[in-house]
């Protein structure tokens, strides 16, 4: 099985600044990827797919990048509505593989 | 609207079984890969199995594999999880998820409430 790790695991940040969180993947899956937010007690939230395509409706100041084995999600101007754990996921091969997690919160 | 309802989470003893319901409804739903993914208490993700849009084709996590089967009745609408040979290391929330884009694997765009499966003595 293909294994995610991501950095940091938690990290502390104020509204206004910006964040940058690395996937790793132990093996290439091209663009393969995306990214999550979730917030406790909700269920996952798609952000971002083919590593850097953005969903529909999520706003602009996320976005990611990478291919191959390294991988980063960006949040340009961090909202208050932007403190959540954010999880990558690969889907190049079977199984499917999540990263542990980067939780950011208020500093 | 696109709503996926999961229901059948319960207190089940090690070594019982278990069947999982997820209820899709607002999209065509055997155009669709279907995914389960669950949640341990306090934990991270974990996806579990998938199935494809006309069950032909089925994959799980190594953690299940042999214990749980995935399946659906598109004439339903649903997709189904059989949990056999439960461990206390099953015990999460158990979320219904589904894929992106037609007959392929994305991301994962819409998923359940979730519906938790505690094993316990």
């Amino acid at each position: 099985a293909i294994r995610m790790t991501q950095s940091p695991s938690s990290l502390s940040a104020s509204t206004g600044d910006r964040v940058t969180i690395t996937c790793r993947a132990s093996q290439g899956i091209s663009s393969y990827l995306a990214w999550y937010q979730q917030k406790p007690g909700k269920a996952p939230k798609l952000l971002i797919y083919a590593a850097s395509t953005l969903q529909s409706g999520v706003p602009s100041r996320f976005s990611g990048s990478g291919s191959g084995t390294d991988f980063t999600l960006t949040i340009s101007c961090l909202q208050s509505e932007d403190f959540a754990t954010y999880y990558c996921q690969q889907y190049y091969s079977y199984p499917v593989t999540f990263g542990p997690g980067t939780k950011v919160d208020i500093k | 609207e696109v709503q996926l309802v999961e229901s059948g989470g319960v207190v089940v003893q090690p070594g019982g079984s278990l069947r999982l319901s997820c209820a899709a409804s607002g999209f065509t739903f055997d155009d669709y890969t279907m995914h389960w993914v669950r949640q341990a208490p306090g934990k991270g993700l974990e996806w579990v199995s998938l199935i494809s849009w006309d069950g032909g084709s089925t994959y799980y996590a190594d953690s299940v594999k042999g214990r749980f089967t995935i399946s659906r009745d598109n004439s339903k609408n649903s997709l189904y999880l059989q949990m056999n040979s439960l461990r206390t290391e099953d015990t999460a929330l158990y979320y219904c998820a589904k894929d992106l884009e037609m007959a392929t694997i994305t991301g994962f765009d819409y998923w359940g409430q979730g519906t938790l499966v505690t094993v316990s003595s």
